[in-house]
């Protein structure tokens, strides 16, 4: 079974610019969480969807958004981008999204903002 | 303060040494403990999960909680070059949410 994908892998953009990326989660899943992760912050959850519906938000600005399509795949918006967001963004997929489901993430896209 | 500390290292030991990796929080409502290890370039991927106090074994791999003291541990046994990685914990308060640890990068010397 194939596992998460994340497109692109590696992107540059400019401040001010607008950016999004997707995420095709594995085969069946239907829960689709968004992961930021930097040196200085780790990991930090942004948000997660299931059934093309936002369940949970974390604590980041509107200019991150998110949507989920009905078969599964998201994708993330990161609109006026800061110099602040340049990170791995980390795509992870679970069967159902329950607590005790297993997390499954992608390779990332590493966003590059100069 | 953050919900999870957990020290960054860099932890360098022989190959074959048991290895101690240690997460401490805050938030009593985490229920759901679990260990993801990350390699160079890649996304994390998740070694034990468990949700209650006590131990969890799994080969090489043994994941301690203890509720009472809000501190979760990993333990690796006879570790090997292969190991060398970055290790995170993670909690959820059931929320689907998931709240990482800042990792701890681990070397293991061949």
């Amino acid at each position: 079974k194939a596992g998460v994908t994340q497109t692109p892998r590696y992107l540059i953009k400019t401040r001010g610019q607008q950016v999004t990326l997707s995420c095709s989660p594995i085969s069946g899943h239907r829960s689709v969480s968004w992961y930021q992760q930097t040196p200085g912050q780790g990991l930090q959850f942004l948000f997660e969807y299931f059934s093309e519906t936002q369940r949970n938000k974390g604590n980041f600005p509107g200019r991150f958004s998110g949507r989920q399509f009905s078969n599964s795949r998201s994708e993330m918006n990161v609109s006026t981008l800061e110099l602040g967001d340049s990170a791995l963004y980390l795509c992870a997929s679970s069967f159902s999204g329950t607590s005790t489901d297993t997390q499954y993430f992608g390779p990332g896209t590493r966003l590059t903002v100069l | 303060q953050k919900e999870v500390e957990q020290d960054p290292g860099p932890l360098s030991v022989p190959e074959g040494a048991i290895v101690s990796l240690n997460c401490t929080y805050s938030n009593s409502a985490f229920q759901y403990f679990m260990w993801y290890r990350q390699y160079s370039r890649k996304g994390p991927e998740l070694l034990m999960y468990t949700y209650s106090s006590g131990n969890k074994e799994d080969g090489r791999f043994t994941a301690q909680v203890d509720k009472s003291s809000k501190y979760i541990s990993l333990f690796i046994r006879d570790s090997q070059p292969s190991d060398s990685a970055t290790y995170l914990c993670a909690m959820s308060t059931g929320r689907r949410a998931l709240t990482f640890g800042s990792g701890t990068r681990l070397q293991v010397q061949p």
